[in-house]
């Protein structure tokens, strides 16, 4: 167990919806990042927060945005949802200099 | 462009058959190389973190190494509890912590 939780755990929705994935970082940890993975873009980078603030982007769709709260906690919301979004979404967390990432366990996302 | 790439894309062995995994990379000043477990349906389990060439970390059966363009991941007689996906990630010099991932080699220890 990372100590990094995510909710839920599956999420089965249908094109055009919104939806709202959550993280809680390890107790301590600054920095919450977010990735997408699929079968054939393997994991990738989608967004950094660190103590609230945004820190880095990456390929993260226009469709999509996230925040870190003043908890720490993050939520990463997809909308006008496409069949192509489907994939396994993690949150990971670090913190300090050495950036060792620790993930959770996912959200396995279907978009019917 | 950064890049990572691993080989092979799958192994398979015989349980006690050593090997070893690659995992080139190309990027504009390292900051860190990371290798990852991934078993299916689960989230990726850190394992090392290699800072510079000549740096080498143990952890029971695994050994990574790393040079100034690879590193390796060495199985030493291998179990079939070792069986998983293996992640490379390198970070890029910079004032993020986004960690750019291979596609990974898939390895199957057989008993």
């Amino acid at each position: 167990d990372s100590g990094v939780t995510q909710t839920p755990k599956h999420l089965i929705t249908a094109t055009g919806q919104r939806v709202t994935l959550r993280c809680s970082p390890r107790s301590g940890d600054l920095s919450v990042y977010w990735y997408q993975q699929s079968l054939d873009q393997g994991l990738q980078f989608l967004i950094q927060y660190y103590n609230g603030e945004e820190r880095a982007k990456g390929n993260i769709l226009e469709r999509f945005s996230a925040q870190q709260f003043p908890d720490l906690h993050s939520e990463l919301n997809l909308s006008s949802l496409e069949l192509g979004d489907s994939a396994l979404y993690f949150c990971a967390s670090s913190v300090g200099r050495k950036n060792e990432q620790y993930f959770g366990p996912g959200t396995r996302l279907t978009v019917t | 462009e950064d890049q990572v790439t691993q080989s092979p894309e799958a192994l398979r062995l015989q349980e006690g058959e050593s090997s070893s995994l690659n995992c080139s990379y190309t990027v504009s000043g390292l900051r860190g190389l990371f290798w990852y477990r991934q078993d299916p349906g689960k989230g990726p389990e850190f394992l090392f973190t290699l800072y510079s060439a000549g740096e080498e970390k143990e952890k029971e059966r695994l050994k990574a190494t790393l040079t100034k363009k690879e590193s390796f991941l060495h199985i030493t007689a291998p179990k079939p509890e070792d069986s998983a996906t293996y992640l490379c990630a390198v970070q890029a010099s910079g004032n993020t912590g986004k960690l750019i991932f291979g596609q990974g080699t898939t390895l199957q220890v057989k008993p």
